[in-house]
């Protein structure tokens, strides 16, 4: 069963402007992941925030983690068309024994 | 670096037939996974394994089989197919034996069983 579930379900922006993702889920985590899926392709590591981080940036991305909330964003920021793709977050739940979590997806859309 | 690689890339089964989907990754990695990929359900858990001759069951395991003989590969066997094992299969590796770190995902096997 998913533990993170992505919102909105698909997003479509214009090139420049900023995208924003949001994910929920159920149950404590050990840390967050944002993974990038390009149409046809596997899924590539966007960055990591553990429970005891709040936000963490790289180039534009800005992921912010409230676990009392139970969610995540990502923001993409200046986007262009090369950000299309489908993003998904991944839960690690705190079990020893915990395996990644993927949720649905957002499929972001970004024209010129 | 390949990274991980998986072989084939597209594949059309009958139903009753078997196949073995081919992972290999080249990063000395202990962990590694399989998952599938349907649409509007994201990426679940087949199975995984924690090193070599070490291997346990994700969230949908029923109808494969896998094998760690070495570190580097990680077979998934469907021993008869099934037209509900239509998916995009995903092996991935990470350097975390937990499974918990960061994971590197191959191209995809895209699978229909017919």
């Amino acid at each position: 069963s998913q533990q993170g579930e992505e919102d909105p379900q698909a997003l479509s922006i214009q090139e420049g402007e900023n995208a924003t993702m949001n994910c929920s889920y159920k149950t404590s985590i050990n840390n967050l992941q944002w993974y990038r899926q390009n149409s046809g392709r596997g899924l590539v590591h966007l960055i990591l925030i553990r429970s005891n981080e709040r936000e963490k940036h790289s180039g534009r991305l800005r992921v912010t983690l409230d676990t009392s909330k139970k969610s995540s964003s990502l923001l993409i920021t200046a986007s262009r068309a090369a950000d299309t793709a489908s993003y998904f977050c991944a839960t690690q739940g705190t079990g020893t024994a915990s395996k990644l979590t993927f949720g649905t997806g957002t499929r972001l859309q970004v024209t010129l | 670096n390949a990274g991980v690689t998986q072989t084939p890339k597209f594949q059309v089964l009958k139903t009753g037939q078997s196949m073995t989907l081919q992972c290999a990754q080249d990063m000395n990695h202990e962990y590694m996974s399989w998952y599938r990929q349907d649409p509007g359900m994201g990426l679940r858990l087949i199975h995984y394994s924690v090193g070599a001759g070490i291997t346990d069951q994700g969230e949908v395991p029923n109808g494969y089989n896998v094998s760690r003989s070495t570190t580097e590969d990680f077979p998934l066997r469907l021993l008869s197919a099934a037209p509900s094992q239509t998916s995009v299969y995903f092996c991935a590796s990470s350097y975390q034996t937990s499974g918990s770190g960061v994971q590197f995902f191959g191209p995809g096997t895209r699978l229909t069983v017919l």
